[in-house]
């Protein structure tokens, strides 16, 4: 299985300030047929479902703020959040839809400091 | 408007069956597979499996943990999936819900909490 893993667990971010989340894959989630990452980032708050943020490790899902940016590929991939807002305190995952059983993220906690 | 509510969750005791159903509305289901992924009481999310649609087979796919005792079913005409769990252990407690998509969920119910304890 592709295991995921977040960094940090949790951070606090004063508003207004940049918030960097890492995911490391175990594996290469890059496909070299279509040249595609298949990486997600989805965002939790409590009591509700996820919400899709971006796709394909840096695709921005229509409605989602340009603050949220995803990059990296193969192994490695970043989701910034440019400028905290109070509506971004969260939780962060990241999931690789690329082998089965497809794996989730421990996910990342985000405050505002 | 796209829309997936599950529905069946409850309190089991261990070793019983539950099934759990995603009703959808607002698209046309049978030109999507859908996934349930679960999420048990304060901790992260577990994907638990997938039914694609049928131009694909309609096949599946599972987590290891659903393997051999959960199994994913659709009913296109009525727009509904189901997750039929056996055998349940007090380690599936959790919030199911059910999610359209491929490769990545822009769509997901609100979720149905299943118990299973004595």
């Amino acid at each position: 299985d592709i295991v995921m893993t977040q960094s940090p667990d949790s951070l606090a971010v004063s508003l207004g300030e940049r918030a960097t989340i890492k995911c490391k894959s175990s594996q290469s989630v890059l496909s070299s047929s279509n040249n595609k990452n298949y990486l997600t980032w989805y965002q939790q708050k409590p009591g509700q479902p996820p919400k899709l943020l971006i796709y394909w490790a840096s695709a921005r899902e229509s409605g989602v703020p340009d603050r949220f940016s995803g990059s990296g590929s193969g192994t490695d991939f970043t989701l910034t959040i440019s400028s905290l807002q109070a509506e971004d305190v969260a939780v962060y995952y990241c999931h690789q839809c690329y082998t089965f059983p497809w794996t989730f993220g421990q996910g990342t906690k985000v405050e505002i400091k | 408007e796209v829309q997936l509510v599950e529905s069946g969750g409850g309190l089991v005791q261990p070793g019983q069956s539950l099934r759990l159903s995603c009703t959808t509305s607002g698209f046309t289901f049978g030109e999507y597979a859908v996934h349930w992924v679960r999420q048990a009481p304060g901790k992260g999310l577990e994907w638990v499996g997938l039914i694609r649609n049928k131009v694909s087979d309609g096949t599946t796919e599972y987590a290891a943990s659903a393997e051999g005792r959960f199994t994913i079913s659709r009913d296109d005409s009525i727009s509904i999936a189901y997750l039929q769990m056996n055998s349940l252990k007090t380690e599936d407690t959790a919030v199911y819900f059910c999610a359209r998509g491929s490769y990545y969920y822009a769509y997901w119910g609100q979720g149905t909490l299943v118990t299973v304890s004595s």
